[in-house]
């Protein structure tokens, strides 16, 4: 069974900070891991995955997340915040062979000037 | 530019009405998907096809049925219309080599009255 948890359904940052999102997952095979993003009106798109190989993984628009096997973890990040970030996120999990993955319940980034 | 396309961005329904969601996708992709997406329960699978007339139960399959006669296009039929399946439905697809890859539509926005 696999499934994720997105801890904060909602984060606000200031305009600059780091942004911090949360993802822990629970996979009985080894997981493969993503972060998609949607924007306001538009459906989720890809912004980086782990599948094998480097535990820190780079994405569009700065985004990184690093996967912590000992933490079942897979937080995603961006140094500096900027207002176009303004999105909700959402983690999901997935192993090889899959075919679909289970997503989290979302978490909604605001952005303050 | 790769492309889902859901036939309509909003539909009003009554209960009881049979409704189809249309979703077609341009990237020659043989995975294809429906998702629905409420507010604090993120994204649930309800039906996905991996081949032409091929269809594999989802998560919350109940009330709903699906369609491929065509490998572009996606089909999400309504029997009957019902106020608990109000809700934003996502069409999505994959290639065979990289099945975890979503790309979304923008999403149809249902409301059964």
């Amino acid at each position: 069974a696999q499934s994720v948890t997105q801890l904060g359904s909602h984060v606000s940052v200031s305009e600059g900070a780091l942004v911090l999102l949360r993802c822990n997952y629970s996979s009985s095979v080894p997981p493969y891991l993503f972060w998609y993003v949607q924007y306001p009106n538009q459906g989720l798109q890809l912004l980086l995955k782990y599948t094998t190989g480097a535990t820190l993984v780079k994405g569009i628009n700065g985004f990184e997340a690093e996967f912590k096997k000992s933490e079942t973890s897979f937080h995603l990040t961006k140094p500096s915040a900027h207002m176009s970030d303004a999105a909700e996120y959402f983690c999901a999990v997935g192993g090889a062979g899959a075919n679909n993955l289970f997503f989290g319940t979302g978490t909604r980034l605001t952005v303050i000037p | 530019d790769v492309k889902v396309t859901q036939s309509s961005r909003y539909l009003v329904k009554r209960t009881g009405e049979k409704v189809f969601l249309e979703c077609v996708q341009d990237m020659d992709h043989e995975n294809m998907f429906w998702y629905r997406q409420d507010p604090g329960l993120g994204l649930r699978l309800i039906y996905f096809s991996y081949d032409v007339k091929m269809k594999e139960k989802g998560d919350i399959p109940e009330g709903y049925s699906v369609s491929r006669e065509k490998k572009e296009r996606f089909s999400l039929i309504l029997e009957s219309a019902s106020t608990n399946q109000t809700s934003m439905y996502l069409c999505a697809s994959s290639s065979r080599p990289e099945r975890e890859k979503l790309f979304f539509g923008s999403g149809t926005q249902l409301s059964v009255l």
